[in-house]
């Protein structure tokens, strides 16, 4: 299995441009985040998905759009980017919470770092 | 809103000694996780701590979770350079549905 896997790497974007960050996961996981972690700091959730059209806003979600058309794919979208969205990306997956025993955990893929200048 | 604090941010310690980076958390908590991240890297799982007070342990590392103090703590025996990273617990929460909420992390450096 890849796991999570993101596309870019790198990305440079000029003031009011957009994009799309990519994710996919081969684990059949229902749940997935994207994330973002500003230099130094922890990592603060932006949208997440508990399965195949169904999505939430997290912590910091302006300036964000997400869709989950597939349970392999959350793709991330920036529009109009600004400076303050300079930052990594994570996106993670997961199995659904289920048991209150579960020890499951969050699966992270290797980020995509931004700089919008 | 939930709120995770670790301490300390920033440890510096030589090869062979213990320390113990703490993590408090502000309301219950179903579980709490601690991740690795190497500089430039992406977060690694090193443990999952259940509401039922766990202790884990790997290797050097041991983490443990006393949910009437709101508190996980995170040991390090013998510290060797490898464990040079930043160490992140995390918390979730029943009503949160599984979403995260990080601490800010801790960058420990062990020196030779």
């Amino acid at each position: 299995n890849a796991g999570v896997t993101q596309t870019p790497k790198f990305r440079i974007l000029k003031i009011g441009q957009s994009m799309t960050l990519q994710c996919t996961q081969d684990m059949n996981h229902n749940y997935m985040y994207w994330y973002r972690q500003d230099p130094g700091m922890g990592l603060k959730l932006i949208y997440y998905s508990v399965g195949a059209g169904i999505t939430d806003k997290g912590e910091v979600p302006n300036g964000y759009n997400v869709s989950r058309s597939t349970t392999e794919d959350f793709p991330l979208r920036l529009e109009l980017a600004a400076p303050s969205q300079t930052s990594v990306y994570f996106c993670a997956s997961s199995y659904s919470r289920g048991l209150v025993t579960s020890t499951d955990t969050q699966y992270f893929g290797p980020g995509t770092r931004l700089t919008v200048l | 809103e939930l709120k995770v604090e670790q301490n300390p941010l920033f440890l510096s310690m030589q090869e062979g000694k213990n320390y113990t980076i703490y993590c408090n958390y502000s309301t219950t908590s179903d579980r709490l996780y601690w991740y690795r991240q190497d500089p430039g890297k992406s977060l690694e799982s090193l443990f999952v701590l259940l509401s039922n007070g766990a202790v884990k342990q790997e290797g050097r590392l041991m983490a443990s979770l006393d949910t009437k103090a709101r508190l996980s703590t995170l040991h390090i025996t013998a510290a060797v350079h490898d464990l040079s990273a930043t160490y992140f617990c995390a918390v979730d929460t029943e009503t949160s549905g599984s979403r995260l909420t990080f601490g800010e992390g801790t960058q420990l450096t062990v020196n030779p």
